[in-house]
């Protein structure tokens, strides 16, 4: 069973389309999340959404669109798209409440290479 | 803004060795996790520390929480080919999470 799924694995395109990533857990998690990870490794957040309500949006460009149909479900779509946006996008679940860490739970990732 | 220093940031072993990760900041957080990524896939959780002062052992890996609650380490003990991989800590705070930079382990056979 998977618990958090990402589609799709590896998206390559042109500077200037736009794109989809779309994020499905099954954990009955409350909470979903967007991170990016860079060349370096590096994973920052970008999104948080809690009951399909955003929470936390991380200064990150307005092409980035996030969506979340219901609390199982956080898409993101990218409007024209730039170098810069390659890397690596994961998206993460976690049941957040009173005493409870932020425990994540992550899809295996998108690979997106902008050409 | 709350950062965590990682170090090292590579590290390249024999197998059988021991070593040490350590996660460091001048932040109090809620709780420390330590996640373990492996190339391809996403980041998987280790453990979850919260009261300071904590050791928590994980068969070889032996995680401790700083008293303060400002930082961590992760500590290997005989280290195997399978240990290879990015480790990363992330420290609770502000409802996310904080990423370090991670800290790339090789361990050689």
């Amino acid at each position: 069973d998977t618990a958090v799924s990402q589609t799709p694995k590896y998206l390559v395109t042109q500077m200037g389309n736009d794109k989809s990533i779309k994020c499905e857990q099954n954990l009955g998690h409350d909470t979903m999340y967007w991170y990016k990870q860079d060349s370096k490794k590096f994973l920052k957040i970008m999104f948080s959404y809690n009951n399909k309500e955003l929470i936390i949006n991380e200064t990150v460009p307005n092409r980035f669109s996030p969506k979340s149909p219901d609390k199982a479900h956080l898409n993101l779509h990218i409007n024209s798209l730039e170098l810069g946006d390659s890397a690596v996008y994961f998206c993460a679940s976690s049941q957040v409440g009173q005493g409870i860490s932020y425990e994540q739970y992550f899809g295996p990732g998108t690979r997106l290479t902008v050409t | 803004t709350q950062l965590l220093e990682q170090s090292p940031q590579f590290l390249s072993i024999q197998e059988g060795e021991n070593l040490t990760v350590y996660c460091n900041s001048s932040s109090v957080f809620s709780s420390l996790q330590w996640y373990r990524q492996e190339p391809g896939e996403g980041p998987v959780l280790l453990v979850t520390v919260v009261t300071g002062g904590e050791v928590k052992k994980l068969k070889r890996l032996t995680f401790q929480f700083g008293d303060a609650r400002k930082d961590s380490s992760l500590h290997i003990t005989a280290a195997q080919t399978g240990d290879t991989g990015l480790y990363l800590c992330a420290g609770e705070g502000g409802n996310k999470l904080v990423f370090g930079a991670g800290t790339i382990l090789r361990v050689k056979s």
